[in-house]
């Protein structure tokens, strides 16, 4: 299957640091990304739809300035958690659809741990 | 009501038996149903696509019901390598919009 890689796979900072996680489509090009938060023994939850070329679609209740989403091209999108504090940290996965059946694959995820 | 849900769990079987995971959707022109296993700390990863007309996979058999609104997961034959969190995943009509359950978890007892 479709391969997307992130970076960094974890990563601990500060209280009010921004963090930048990048997301990689390796084989193949994604004009749609997602942007997904997981908290401890809870589900997925999509933040937002990240379009090449074009502003994000944020889910209700997302802050949009504080989880800024670029997607430059087709291969790479990034999630900018800025200010992080505490209540931040999760694990953040991203995802791109790909083959002809639309499936949806996932990148490895990205612990963040914010101090 | 949640848009996806699952059977709450957690699920202890015992090596070799067989246990079934339903879950029920609630919007009705959804097009795409999938299960994905998650194992802790880890990404989702897909484990079968869920067609009207029931597929299988090795130990693995799933089905859904339109009518009814719910897609069942089937695992024979259960081993230890099968616990995990499985999720019921679903997708609008244009294929784009995906809504997760908040995952079964199983575990597969020696």
């Amino acid at each position: 299957g479709a391969v997307v890689s992130q970076h960094p796979s974890w990563v601990i900072c500060k209280s009010g640091t921004s963090v930048k996680i990048e997301c990689r489509s390796l084989d193949f090009q994604a004009t749609t990304m997602f942007w997904y938060r997981q908290f401890p023994k809870q589900s997925l939850m999509l933040m937002a739809t990240s379009n090449e070329g074009s502003k994000a679609t944020y889910e209700q209740g997302v802050e949009k300035d504080k989880f800024l989403i670029n997607h430059a091209s087709l291969t790479l999108s990034t999630l900018t958690v800025t200010s992080a504090h505490p209540e931040d940290s999760s694990f953040y996965i991203c995802s791109a659809i790909a083959g002809v059946y639309n499936e949806q694959f996932f990148g490895p995820g990205t612990r963040l741990t914010v101090l | 009501r949640k848009e996806v849900e699952q059977d709450p769990g957690p699920f202890n079987v015992p090596e070799g038996a067989t246990v079934a995971f339903n879950c029920t959707y609630s919007n009705s022109a959804s097009q795409s149903f999938f299960w994905y296993r998650q194992d802790c700390r880890k990404e989702p990863k897909l484990l079968m696509s869920v067609y009207s007309s029931g597929n299988e996979d090795g130990r693995f058999t799933a089905q859904l019901n339109r009518a009814s609104q719910y897609i069942s997961l089937l695992i024979r034959d259960s081993k230890l390598s099968d616990s995990a969190t499985y999720l019921c995943v679903v997708k609008s009509t244009g294929g784009f919009k995906t809504i997760f359950g908040a995952g079964t978890r199983l575990f597969v007892k020696a």
